[in-house]
């Protein structure tokens, strides 16, 4: 079965600063890898996924991942944060190939404060 | 529609009462996800459908818990005897196929007084 750590719950971090979300996942198979992000109370959405393909992906409001596979991570990470970012952020994982375990995990989520 | 739709928005129920929370995925999807997130819980997996089957049941917490789909579609999840631990939002999600990304409705808010 697969699972996913995130390692920090929240990270408070001042506008215009970098910030690293951690991610770390455990499967015996290879996987999918996702990030999805929840703003105050509003629903889940997609922020970036890797599927295959370079290992870096990034979404279209400047945040990036590293897939690396040797170390078993997905880390996210954005140059420069703005308060609109304020959110919480989750990590998931999935089977690459399913049969009866097509599921998609979730870690426990990291709550991102950004801070004028 | 355009995207993933759950109904209500909000429940307040008694406690013993049985509810009932629909899904209606994203036309075409096959793969459909029902999830729980209680306060600093995260997202509790429950149950994941493909088509009308549902591979894997083993996140429900108990036997009060229940789903079903028909059609390759709307959704179902009963919970019967509510218990005031119950209380959480309800997500649902469906995905185009197995093992990819899912998309998430706004959620049930489930209130057991």
């Amino acid at each position: 079965a697969q699972s996913v750590t995130q390692l920090d719950s929240q990270v408070p971090v001042f506008e215009e600063a970098p910030v690293e979300l951690r991610c770390n996942y455990s499967s015996s198979v290879s996987v999918y890898l996702f990030w999805y992000v929840q703003y105050p109370n509003q629903g889940l959405q997609l922020l970036l996924k890797y599927l295959s393909g370079s290992t870096l992906v990034e979404s279209i409001n400047g945040f990036e991942a590293e897939f690396n596979k040797s170390q078993t991570s997905f880390h996210l990470r954005k140059p420069s944060v703005h308060i609109s970012d304020t959110a919480e952020y989750f990590c998931a994982v999935t089977r690459r190939y399913g049969g009866s375990q097509g599921n998609l995990i979730f870690g426990k989520g990291t709550k991102l404060s950004v801070k004028p | 529609g355009a995207g993933v739709s759950q109904s209500p928005s909000n429940k307040v129920t008694e406690k013993g009462k049985d509810v009932e929370l629909r899904c209606d995925p994203i036309s075409g999807h096959t793969a459909l996800y029902w999830y729980r997130q209680s306060l600093g819980q995260g997202l509790e997996f429950l149950i994941y459908f493909q088509g009308n089957s549902a591979p894997d049941k083993s996140g429900l917490p108990s036997d009060r818990f229940s789903a079903e789909r028909t059609g390759g579609s709307v959704s179902t999840l009963t919970i019967q005897r509510t218990q005031q631990e119950d209380s959480a939002v309800y997500l649902c999600a469906s995905g185009p196929k197995e093992n990819t990304e899912a998309f998430f409705g706004q959620g049930t808010r489930l209130t057991v007084v």
